[in-house]
């Protein structure tokens, strides 16, 4: 009964190729959220989606894009991929005006 | 903008020894504060939060942390760590709003516990 979960917990990948990170949240909740990690594990985030609309986009470049097919998933699509993609992507969800966000256990990006 | 500040990268304490964490956040209102603690290769989990009412929050694990607004600190304190604490430690801050605004992390805390 995983709360947030992604799929895959590690990619290895090429430089150039499109890639897909699946989450999906099984909490109820209607906002959900892409932060990255980088190899110093600062994180910082990228989305979030609140009823199927993009409230925050902080600065990425525009080979990411997240989908939204319903309100129990957000996935995280990535273009072009660049050496510099490397980190740590994590899903988490919240219910807005509650506060506490809920992670999932995170995929490793390589792209080599 | 909003920030968190973690002063201390790595700190280094003795199994039964007690333990402070410091954070402090930049934030013209009340914010909404967060530790977070991950274990090597796992997601994060929420520790304690603090929205409003009482300053001293307690959290899981035997955790607490305190709330000073005059000193926009938050700081995590543990009477007596176990070995099993040795993890990174991230303190955030987001907006009370109650929009869905994401999260704004400090650089984290790496904890190391000596036997």
């Amino acid at each position: 009964d995983t709360a947030v979960s992604q799929t895959p917990k590690y990619l290895v990948t090429q430089m150039g190729n499109d890639k897909s990170i699946k989450c999906e949240q099984n909490l109820g909740h209607d906002t959900m959220y892409w932060y990255k990690q980088d190899s110093k594990k600062f994180l910082k985030i990228m989305f979030s989606y609140n009823n199927k609309e993009l409230i925050i986009n902080e600065t990425v470049p525009n080979r990411f894009s997240p989908k939204s097919p319903d309100k129990a998933h957000l996935n995280l699509h990535i273009n072009s991929l660049e050496l510099g993609d490397s980190a740590v992507y994590f899903c988490a969800s919240s219910q807005v005006g509650v506060n506490e966000q809920f992670f999932g256990p995170g995929t490793r990006l390589t792209v080599l | 903008a909003q920030s968190v500040t973690q002063p201390d990268i790595h700190i280094t304490v003795s199994e039964g020894a007690s333990l402070e964490l410091r954070c402090n956040y930049s934030y013209g209102a009340t914010p909404y504060l967060f530790w977070y603690v991950q274990s090597p290769g796992q997601g994060l989990q929420l520790l304690l939060k603090y929205f409003s009412g009482d300053t001293l929050v307690q959290g899981i694990k035997g955790f607490e942390a305190e709330f000073k607004r005059s000193q926009s600190s938050f700081n995590l304190r543990k009477p007596s760590v176990h070995w099993s604490d040795a993890a990174e430690y991230f303190c955030a801050v987001r907006d009370s709003g109650g929009g869905a605004d994401g999260l704004t992390f400090g650089k984290g805390t790496h904890l190391i516990i000596q036997p």
